[in-house]
Formats: structure tokens, sequence, C-alpha cells
């Protein structure tokens, strides 16, 4: 099985842009699409992106996905940042040939 | 709208066995999806442990396999999970979730210590 790695941290200062990447350790970053959950504190992850770069609905534009053959990886950018931003942010991806789930070990979003 | 609760004890002791129950709302499990158990500690972030599809098929984290049964109750619409030999490793809090390219809905969790 493959891992996603993720920074453990990031920060913004308000109305700026960040990005958090998830790097995948081995097969390609396009076998299988990524996505991207918020989690504030004390509350349950939401999903924000799916399928590399869907928008889940009501998410604000400002949430974008993407995905690097080069780099092998996924990122996710949030730009405007609103101290509500504020929370860890999941990368998630799947194993169809022996259905698995994988999770990105989470980065937590600091709005300076 | 679909609606996921997790129960059982919130204390297990070492070398004992976890139990948990999925209860899910508005959506029968037998109809379609895969349906999965997470579990979060500080240590380890989110883990995916397992899951079921509506077929009644099973999938398990390679990590934890040997100690992990997951089960389902089509007739009352609920899914189980067992963990056996837990250690300290295993305080976390544990979701169920339905997995439909992504996961969500999600429970909102059970917190299980193991300690003596």
């Amino acid at each position: 099985n493959f891992i996603l790695t993720q920074p453990h941290s990031v920060s913004g200062s308000p109305g700026k842009t960040v990005t958090i990447s998830c790097t995948r350790s081995s097969g390609g970053i396009d076998d299988n699409y990524v996505q991207w959950y918020q989690q504030r504190p004390g509350s349950s992850p939401t999903i924000l992106i799916y399928e590399d770069d869907q928008r889940a609905s009501g998410v604000p534009d400002r949430f974008s996905g993407s995905i690097d053959s080069s780099s092998n990886s996924a990122s996710l950018s949030i730009s405007g940042l609103k101290t509500e931003d504020e929370a860890d942010y999941y990368c998630q991806s799947y194993e169809a040939s022996n259905p698995t789930w994988v999770f990105g070990g989470g980065t937590k979003l600091t709005v300076l | 709208q679909v609606q996921l609760q997790e129960s059982g004890p919130g204390l297990v002791k070492p070398s004992e066995t976890l139990s948990l129950m999925c209860t899910v709302s508005a959506y029968s499990i037998s109809n379609d999806y895969y349906w999965g158990w997470i579990r979060q500690s500080p240590a380890k972030g989110l883990e995916w442990i397992g899951s079921l599809d509506h077929r009644g098929n099973y999938y398990y984290n390679p990590s934890l396999k040997g100690r992990v049964t997951i089960s389902a109750d089509m007739s009352k619409n609920q899914f189980s999970l067992k963990m056996t030999s837990v250690t300290a490793a295993d305080t976390a809090l544990y979701y169920c979730a339905r997995i439909g390219g992504h996961f969500g809905p999600w429970g909102q969790g059970a917190l299980v210590t193991v300690s003596s």
C-alpha cells in the first residue's frame, strides 16, 4: 500500500493564499482520485474537494484542488484566507486492486 | 438526510475486545455504497480501519487485519466493529461513515480509551 505525506503545518495571513501538498509514495497520483477534507476542532471531517478538483456542494471557490504527476502529488489551495479556515486538512485516496482507503497524516492550518 | 451514530463502551481494558456499533438512518446500507470505520488519534491522524459494501463483502486495513472484524445486520441497518487484543495504542476517536467516492456523512465519533 502507498502512503500519502502532508506537511504537519502551514500558516498564512488573512487574505493570502496557502497551498497544502499531499505526496503519494508509490504508484501514480493519478491512479486514483484524491479527496480533501476539512476538520474543525471538535467536529467530524467534512468533504471539501473530491475527484482531485471538484468542489463539494457549498464549498466556496476559494478552495481548489489539483494534481501534479511530475511531483506525484496533489495540492489543496486556499485563497483569500479567513480566520475561519483555521482547521486540520486531510487528503485521502484509494487503492482499487484490493479495496483500501488511505488518508494523509493531516496538515494544521494556522491563519495568523 | 442520512445520519450515522456510533455507540459502545468508552473504556476497554488492555488485551480485551473493543466493540462498537454504527446505526444508520434515512438510508438502507443494503442499497448501495461502502460503509466504513475510521479512527483518529493524535499520533496517527485519520486511519481507515475497514469497510463493507452493500453486497456484504468486507475489506480491512492490512496493518490491522487479524484483529478487526466488521459485520452488518442489514435488517437493523447497523454495522459493527470488533477489535481484539487492544492496547493503549488503540485509544482513539472511532468514526463510522458512508463511502461513495469520498467519506461522508460521518458519525459524530465515539471516544474509546484503552486502560486498566
